[in-house]
């Protein structure tokens, strides 16, 4: 256990629908980073958040959308799912700006 | 787009062999780290070497950096087949706080 949780784990949905992926950062983390890894992207940065606020931005869809909680859970809002955003999806956390980062186990979403 | 350009794609090799893998970039980072991935499960940081920094040791891993090539290389010695992974190099700019990833070696250890 990395001490950052996504939940859950694995997602079959169809395309059109909307999805929310969660992440629960390590204890102390303030910084939560969100990736996208497909087989033909390798990973791709989304977005990070900070204590609530928003810090960077990546190629991220604007079908997607991300927040960060007072309690600083994260979601990443996915809507109008289409085929080509079946990935993994990856949170991380990290204490400090550009220092080490701790990855959860990922959500696999599969858009049929 | 990816920072980092790792060499090999895949390598093989049997246990005992030491492993080679070669990370170049383009920017000017603050830091460089590596990172091991199981087939399909989360990454998992393993060493991260500061730009001025030039080589850094960790159990059987060894990482070197060489910021006038914009070029890093990790070394895994006496592999195991449990080293069987996929490793990522992943640079942070000095104008930037995020990482961004390498394409991955794909190392194969054979028992």
């Amino acid at each position: 256990d990395s001490g950052v949780t996504q939940t859950p784990k694995h997602l079959i949905t169809a395309t059109g629908q909307r999805v929310t992926l969660r992440c629960s950062p390590r204890s102390g983390d303030l910084s939560v980073y969100w990736y996208q890894q497909s087989l033909d992207q390798g990973l791709q940065f989304l977005i990070q958040y900070y204590n609530g606020e928003e810090r960077a931005k990546g190629n991220i869809l604007e079908r997607f959308s991300a927040q960060q909680f007072p309690d600083l859970h994260s979601e990443l809002n996915l809507s109008s799912l289409e085929l080509g955003d079946s990935a993994l999806y990856f949170c991380a956390s990290s204490v400090a700006y550009g220092e080490r980062y701790t990855f959860g186990s990922g959500t696999r979403l599969t858009v049929v | 787009s990816q920072q980092g350009e790792e060499d090999p794609q895949a390598l093989s090799i049997q246990e005992g062999e030491n492993a080679t893998m070669n990370c170049s970039y383009k920017t000017s980072i603050n830091n460089l780290q590596w990172y091991r991935q199981n087939s399909g499960r989360g990454l998992v940081h393993l060493i991260l070497i500061r730009s001025n920094e030039r080589e850094k040791h960790s159990g059987r891993l060894r990482v070197t950096l060489d910021t006038s090539k914009k070029s890093s290389s990790l070394l895994i010695t006496a592999s195991r087949a449990a080293d069987t992974a996929s490793y990522f190099c992943a640079t942070v700019e000095t104008s930037g706080s995020r990482l961004t990833f390498g394409e991955g070696t794909q190392l194969t250890v054979n028992p």
